[in-house]
């Protein structure tokens, strides 16, 4: 079964301070992985997609990372700011259909702190 | 930011109404999207629409219907509203891009059924 499992389900840092936010997945066969951001009440907007030739990829603040191998994914942080407030999910898409199929992971809701 | 839209954002109606969400996008993007999501949980794909005369059911069973006469406009009509429909209803659009297929979603209607 094609599935994506955050971690943690949610996190409290202080402002200033790096975070991890971690995404395994199971989903195959496999075509590119996004992390996107959502704000409570909106909708989400994409940070990052990687495909199966990349392993890292920078929007800024954040850092996505790709192993394939392994099908874990991770999300860094640097200097978050109170606005990184929000729920981070983890999409997979797989290659099996024009439709371009995506699985969602419930998301990490990040809380900063100031 | 993309541009699409929802209307209304948030809707408080009884039980038994005839609604409709409204979802509109001015990128000219043939596939659009409906998701519902409930709080804490993982998006689900309820309607997607490869294009104009073009509408599919998701993944999750929905009461609701869709319609696509419009490129840019792709409503959700539930004919008879009831508690277990209150939930997030997310639109999105994506571009023809089959790397990526990446998908731009809107703000989202909060619907709450009495």
């Amino acid at each position: 079964k094609n599935q994506v499992e955050q971690s943690p389900q949610s996190l409290i840092i202080l402002e200033g301070k790096n975070c991890t936010l971690q995404c395994n997945y199971t989903v195959s066969p496999f075509s590119n992985l996004r992390w996107y951001k959502q704000d409570t009440g909106r909708g989400p907007v994409s940070l990052t997609i990687m495909t199966f030739s990349e392993n890292t990829k920078s929007n800024g603040r954040y850092t996505a990372t790709l192993d394939a191998d392994t099908k874990q994914s991770s999300l860094h942080i640097t200097a978050s700011q109170l606005s990184d407030s929000a729920s981070y999910i983890c999409v997979v898409s797989d290659r099996g259909s024009t439709l371009g199929r995506l699985y969602f992971g419930r998301g990490t809701q990040l809380t900063v702190w100031p | 930011e993309a541009d699409i839209y929802q209307t209304p954002r948030y809707l408080v109606i009884g039980t038994g109404k005839k609604i409709t969400l409204e979802c509109s996008q001015t990128m000219g993007h043939d596939k659009m999207y409906w998701y519902q999501q409930d709080p804490g949980m993982e998006l689900h794909l309820i309607h997607y629409s490869y294009g104009v005369n073009s509408t599919e059911k998701g993944d999750l069973s929905s009461e609701s219907t869709v319609s696509r006469i419009r490129t840019e406009h792709f409503p959700l009509t539930l004919e008879s509203a009831r508690p277990s429909h209150t939930s997030q209803y997310l639109c999105a659009s994506s571009d023809e891009d089959r790397a990526s297929y990446e998908q731009y979603f809107g703000p989202g209607t909060r619907l709450t059924v009495t």
